[in-house]
């Protein structure tokens, strides 16, 4: 049973570019959460999808971020007209269902690297 | 507004000696509390957790306490190993029933001696 898979694993855009970054859910898994890790500091939780809906994204940027997890496909995170903040590390992590001793289960992350 | 924090970005150890790593929280509506663990390129892994019904969880190696009056946690790692190297976060499920969206402290940077 393959983990959470994302990719790319690392990312360079220019500023301005788009980055699309891509999550694919472990079997089973229908909830899938995006977090995003600047420098120096701790994950922070920006998107949570189900299949077709996004369920609450109180942590995403107003501008420029938007993400989708289609009835078939990875979730997808996309960044339009990047700029250098934007530059972290970014995780995907999947759940089968949500409440009590339900962890999630993260990917390796994709980092993305604005010049 | 940092609810959950780690206040002591690393702790260094001898391989075979305990290994104490401290969170505070500040949110009394948090319940349950999760423990990360993560190497550099990698993705967090689950480590342990803690529903705050109790104050403490053993796993192995690993003991989380709860102190719910004091709104802190604590990681002991008995005995560290070398492997045990790694970033280590708290974690909060930050409301309602999703448990994936959490709330993270800063981290702390475990490295064991041999």
């Amino acid at each position: 049973n393959a983990g959470v898979m994302q990719n790319p694993r690392h990312l360079v855009r220019r500023r301005g570019q788009e980055a699309r970054l891509r999550c694919s859910p472990m079997k089973g898994h229908s909830h899938v959460y995006w977090y995003r890790q600047l420098p120096e500091e701790g994950l922070k939780f920006m998107v949570y999808l189900q299949k077709e809906n996004i369920i609450d994204e109180s942590g995403m940027p107003k501008e420029r971020f938007s993400a989708e997890f289609p009835k078939e496909g990875p979730s997808i995170l996309r960044i339009q007209q990047v700029v250098r903040g934007d530059s972290a590390a970014y995780f995907c992590a999947s759940s089968p269902q949500t409440g009590p001793n339900t962890e999630a289960f993260f990917g390796q992350g994709t980092r993305l690297t604005v010049v | 507004d940092q609810q959950v924090k780690q206040n002591s970005p690393s702790l260094s150890v001898q391989e075979g000696r305990i290994s104490i790593l401290n969170c505070d929280y500040t949110n009394s509506m948090f319940d349950y509390f999760l423990w990360y663990k993560k190497y550099p390129a990698e993705g967090p892994t689950f480590l342990i957790s803690i529903s705050s019904i109790k104050d403490k969880n053993e796993d192995g190696r690993f003991t989380v306490f709860l102190n719910k009056s004091a709104k802190h946690l604590s990681l002991h790692i008995v005995p560290s190993q070398p492997g045990d190297s790694a970033v280590y976060f708290c974690a909060a499920p930050a409301g309602g029933t999703s448990y994936g969206k959490l709330t993270f402290g800063q981290g702390t940077i475990l490295t064991v001696h041999p």
